[in-house]
């Protein structure tokens, strides 16, 4: 069945670093890709999206890039800040079929 | 974007009692909702998919007589835990497609804690 792999965390990050948290996937066909944040306390938030390979997804200074040839699609930013401390789930949708695959997720903790 | 909302957002509940959390699509309507629980620092688990006028689908090792659902309209779903015990405790998130869309929107989540 499908399935989601996630770096495990947490990963701890001074403020303006570089972030880089890799997902991998296994699925049948092109399914649709998806990075959520899960604040502390909060439900998930939709980050990004990428539907098709080779679409890059981005939101708030985070992109990711549907890479179907290595079947992965890692998040990255620039520059983190305090505020981007939170749990980020990669998580998979296959076409024409709403259930989402979840990976484990990954905590960020960004400090000043 | 689309909004979905729970209530309440948490609930302390003695055990063996019933607890009932309501998930609503406020500016779409979805014929599908799905819920979910999530345990502390782990991944969400899917319990079920609730079908607007029709029977919730549940996921292999959920209790569907213990976790019942109801989709009552095209912006209500609702989870009911039945004869709550401190192992139900958690945190319960559903979530909604809007339209033909692939993309879940989700609810905040409610804490359910069970004494």
């Amino acid at each position: 069945g499908d399935s989601v792999t996630q770096m495990e965390g947490p990963v701890t990050l001074s403020e303006e670093a570089f972030l880089t948290i890799n997902c991998t996937y296994t699925a049948t066909g092109y399914p649709s890709l998806f990075w959520y944040v899960q604040y502390p306390g909060e439900g998930l938030q939709l980050l990004l999206k990428a539907t098709k390979a080779d679409d890059k997804g981005s939101n708030k200074g985070f992109e990711a890039t549907y890479r179907k040839e290595t079947t992965s699609f890692h998040l990255e930013k620039g520059s983190v800040q305090v505020s981007d401390s939170a749990v980020y789930f990669c998580a998979l949708s296959a076409k024409g079929y709403q259930k989402v695959t979840f990976g484990t997720g990954t905590k960020l903790q960004v400090i000043p | 974007g689309a909004v979905v909302s729970q209530h309440p957002s948490w609930v302390i509940c003695k055990s063996g009692t019933s607890v009932k959390i309501e998930c609503r699509s406020l500016d779409f309507q979805a014929t599908t909702m799905f819920w979910y629980r999530q345990f502390p620092k782990q991944s969400l688990m899917l319990m079920a998919t609730s079908n607007e006028g029709s029977k919730a689908t549940y996921e292999q090792g959920v209790e569907k007589d213990k976790f019942l659902i109801n989709h009552a309209s095209l912006t209500l779903s609702t989870l009911t835990v039945t004869s709550a015990h401190p192992e139900d405790s958690s945190f319960y998130i559903c979530s909604a497609p809007e339209g033909g869309s692939d993309t879940q929107y989700f609810g905040p989540g409610t804490r359910l804690t069970v004494l």
